[in-house]
C-alpha cells in the first residue's frame, strides 16, 4: 500500500541552526511528491511540488529533494517564524495523501 | 479572491446529534477535497469530487458520513448521528487540473467536538 512516513515528529532547533526533515515513501508509480506548511489554527499552505529523482526547489531558507524513496525538507539559518508543522504528501491517482508531518519549533 | 471559505470554524454539539459542516471552493477549480485531521492519525482524506461529481468515497469512515456538491460553488460534510470519536478538525481544500492539480489551497477548518 502506498505510504508516506515523516520524521523526525517533532524537532526543536535553535534560530540558525539549520537541519532537515525526512519523508519516506512508496508508491507505485509518482505523479508527484509536494511540501505544505501548517501553522497552528490554520489549513496547510503548499510549499513545493517534485515530480523526479535530482530535482531540487528553493524557497527562501528552504529547499526541497527528492530520490527514488525519500525527500528531504532543508532549513538552513532558521529563524522563529519559521516554526510550523510541515506536512509531505504524495499524488496516488489525484488522491492526495499526507503523512502525519513534523512539527519544527525554532528557539530564539 | 478570499479563498476556499468553511463554515462553521467551531462547532460544538452533542452525542446523536447531526452535525453539517459547509465549504465554498475557490471559484474556477475543478476538484474538491474533503480533509479529517487528529493527532493520532494526522490529515486523512474522506471524500474528493471532480466536476461536483464524487470520485472516492473510500475514506469516509462510515454511513453516518455523508458528502454532497450540489454546484461547483458549494459542498456539505454531514454527520448523522454524531459520536464523539468524531471529534477532529476537518478541512475543506479545492484545486484547479492542469495547473497543478495537486496544488490544493485549504481552508481554515472546522474544529468539531462532539461531547
Amino acid at each position: 500500500e502506498d505510504q508516506v512516513t515523516q520524521s523526525p515528529e517533532a524537532l526543536r532547533l535553535q534560530e540558525g541552526e539549520s537541519s532537515s526533515l525526512n519523508c519516506s515513501y512508496t508508491v507505485s508509480g509518482l505523479r508527484g511528491l509536494f511540501w505544505y506548511r501548517q501553522d497552528p489554527g490554520k489549513g496547510p499552505e503548499f510549499l513545493f511540488t517534485l515530480y523526479s529523482a535530482g530535482e531540487e526547489k528553493e524557497k527562501e531558507r528552504l529547499k526541497a529533494t527528492l530520490t527514488k524513496k525519500e525527500s528531504f525538507l532543508h532549513i538552513t539559518a532558521p529563524k522563529p517564524e519559521d516554526s510550523a508543522t510541515y506536512l509531505c504528501a504524495l499524488n496516488r491517482d489525484d488522491k492526495i495523501i499526507f503523512g502525519k508531518g513534523t512539527r519544527l519549533h525554532i528557539l530564539p | 479572491d478570499a479563498g476556499v471559505i468553511q463554515s462553521p470554524r467551531h462547532e460544538v454539539t452533542e452525542m446523536g446529534q447531526e452535525v453539517t459542516l459547509r465549504c465554498k471552493p475557490i471559484s474556477g477549480h475543478d476538484y474538491l477535497f474533503w480533509y479529517r485531521q487528529t493527532m493520532m492519525r494526522g490529515l486523512e482524506l474522506l471524500i474528493y469530487f471532480n466536476n461536483n461529481v464524487p470520485i472516492d468515497d473510500s475514506g469516509m469512515p462510515e454511513d453516518r458520513f455523508s458528502a454532497k456538491m450540489p454546484n461547483a460553488s458549494f459542498s456539505t460534510l454531514k454527520i448523522q448521528p454524531s459520536e464523539p470519536r468524531d471529534s477532529a478538525v476537518y478541512f475543506c481544500a479545492s484545486s484547479l487540473k492542469g495547473q497543478g492539480g495537486e496544488k490544493l489551497f485549504f481552508g481554515s477548518g472546522t474544529q468539531l467536538s462532539v461531547l
